[in-house]
């Protein structure tokens, strides 16, 4: 199992731009997600999904997309790059099973907008 | 608005000593309190987990200690050690909000040789 992998490692854009973050688990997890992580800020849900076709806003929705065709796949797509996107993106993903299931996390996107 | 405040920001601990790092929440609607280790460049990852009904948990050198009058709860790290260096997210999880968790703001551990 190679858990959940998120790609890119690294990414540098410049306002204005969009690009797709890719997201992926193996597990056959229902519930996938998105969070940002900021200094001092913790971890902020961004968009989450309990299913295929089934998406939701979190808490910081604004500026942000998300489909899941699939039940493994969950990009984030960003459609114009701002500074204020600056920040580590996580993928996690979980059974639904009540909702204390444990959340697997993806090593992370860190994202520089210029 | 923060749901759930967590202190302190930082913390610098003697190896062997305890490593004590605090919870606390707004809303009596969450029903489950999780604590995430995360390492450098790394993702979160679960440490420990408690439900109100509980006011202790222990597993191995980590304990968790909930308070749901005071709607507070810790995280004490005994006999810390160089290893355990990371930061630390507390989290709450919404009754029937599926799998929806709210996260602290992390404090950075240091435990030095």
């Amino acid at each position: 199992n190679a858990g959940v992998t998120q790609t890119p490692k690294f990414q540098v854009l410049k306002t204005g731009q969009s690009m797709t973050l890719q997201c992926a688990q193996d597990m056959n997890h229902e519930y996938m997600s998105w969070y940002r992580q900021d200094p001092g800020m913790g971890l902020r849900l961004i968009h989450y999904s309990v299913g295929a076709g089934i998406t939701d806003q979190g808490e910081v929705p604004n500026g942000y997309n998300v489909s899941r065709s699939t039940t493994e796949d969950f990009p984030l797509r960003l459609l114009s790059a701002a500074p204020s996107q600056t920040s580590v993106y996580f993928c996690a993903s979980s059974h639904l099973a009540g909702g204390s299931s444990e959340q697997f996390f993806g090593p992370g996107t860190r994202l520089t907008v210029l | 608005q923060q749901q759930v405040k967590q202190s302190p920001q930082s913390l610098i601990v003697q190896k062997g000593g305890i490593s004590i790092i605090n919870c606390a929440y707004e809303n009596t609607a969450f029903d489950y309190f999780p604590w995430y280790q995360q390492f450098p460049g790394k993702g979160p990852a679960l440490l420990i987990a408690i439900r109100p009904d509980v006011s202790e948990k222990k597993e191995g050198r980590f304990t968790i200690s909930f308070n749901k009058s005071a709607k507070q709860f810790s995280l004490h790290i005994m006999d810390s050690q160089p290893g355990d260096s990371a930061t630390y997210f507390c989290a709450a999880l919404l009754n029937n909000a599926g799998n929806m968790l709210t996260f602290g703001g992390g404090t950075r551990l240091m435990v030095k040789p």
